[in-house]
């Protein structure tokens, strides 16, 4: 199974400033035939499912707010969050989708400062 | 809009057996992929299984694989998940997911449902 590593496991950042979450994969994501990188971004505010934020690798999803960004490629992402706002306060998740299983990463974790 | 609402958790003793069900609205069911991915509460997400659009694959993690079984009723617009010989480490709430296929068992998720709590305990 291809393993995805977070880092760092939390953040406090304050209102305003950016916010800057890493995800690391075992295997390269970025499927030649297709020039896409497989991989996806999550966020968990607390009490609430999960929300898609961020598809091939840096697509928004629907009615996600312009302030998250995903970039990277192959085996190195990162979700951007330019200026935090209090409602950003969550757990977010990278999900690789080019293998089966897919797989997530442990979680990163944002708090205001 | 999409919604997805499970149902179906409870309180269980090891080794016994539990269905969970979802039900479907707002989009063509019979169109999607669906999964159920769970999370120990306090913990992360783990998959636990998918069903694909036109039923003819399904899978599922190696810690489930045996144990549970995905299925859908197409006329009920509902998804469900069959648990057998539980375990204490299924304790968990399990999401009923949508997907957006990108492959054989594979995708990334778009809608996710509440959840509903699995308890195992002797």
């Amino acid at each position: 199974d291809i393993v995805m590593t977070q880092s760092p496991d939390s953040l406090a950042v304050s209102l305003g400033e950016r916010a800057t979450i890493n995800c690391r994969s075992s295997h390269n994501l970025l499927y030649s035939v297709d020039n896409k990188n497989y991989l996806a971004w999550y966020q968990q505010t607390p009490g609430q499912p999960p929300k898609l934020l961020i598809y091939w690798a840096s697509t928004r999803g629907s009615g996600v707010s312009d302030r998250f960004s995903g970039s990277g490629s192959g085996t190195d992402f990162t979700l951007t969050i330019s200026s935090l706002q209090a409602e950003d306060v969550a757990v977010y998740y990278c999900q690789q989708y080019h293998s089966t299983p897919v797989t997530f990463g442990g979680g990163t974790k944002v708090e205001i400062q | 809009q999409v919604v997805l609402v499970e149902s179906g958790g409870g309180v269980v003793r090891p080794g016994t057996a539990l269905r969970l069900s979802c039900v479907a609205s707002g989009f063509a069911f019979s169109a999607y992929d669906m999964h159920w991915v769970r999370q120990v509460p306090g913990k992360g997400l783990e998959w636990v299984a998918i069903l694909s659009y036109d039923e003819r694959n399904n899978f599922y993690a190696d810690s489930v694989h045996g144990r549970f079984t995905i299925s859908r009723d197409i006329s009920k617009n509902t998804l469900f998940l069959q648990m057998d010989s539980l375990r204490t480490e299924d304790t968990a709430v399990y999401y009923c997911v949508r997907g957006i296929a990108t492959g054989i068992y594979r995708g990334y998720l778009d809608h996710w449902g509440e959840g509903t709590l699995v308890a195992v305990s002797s």
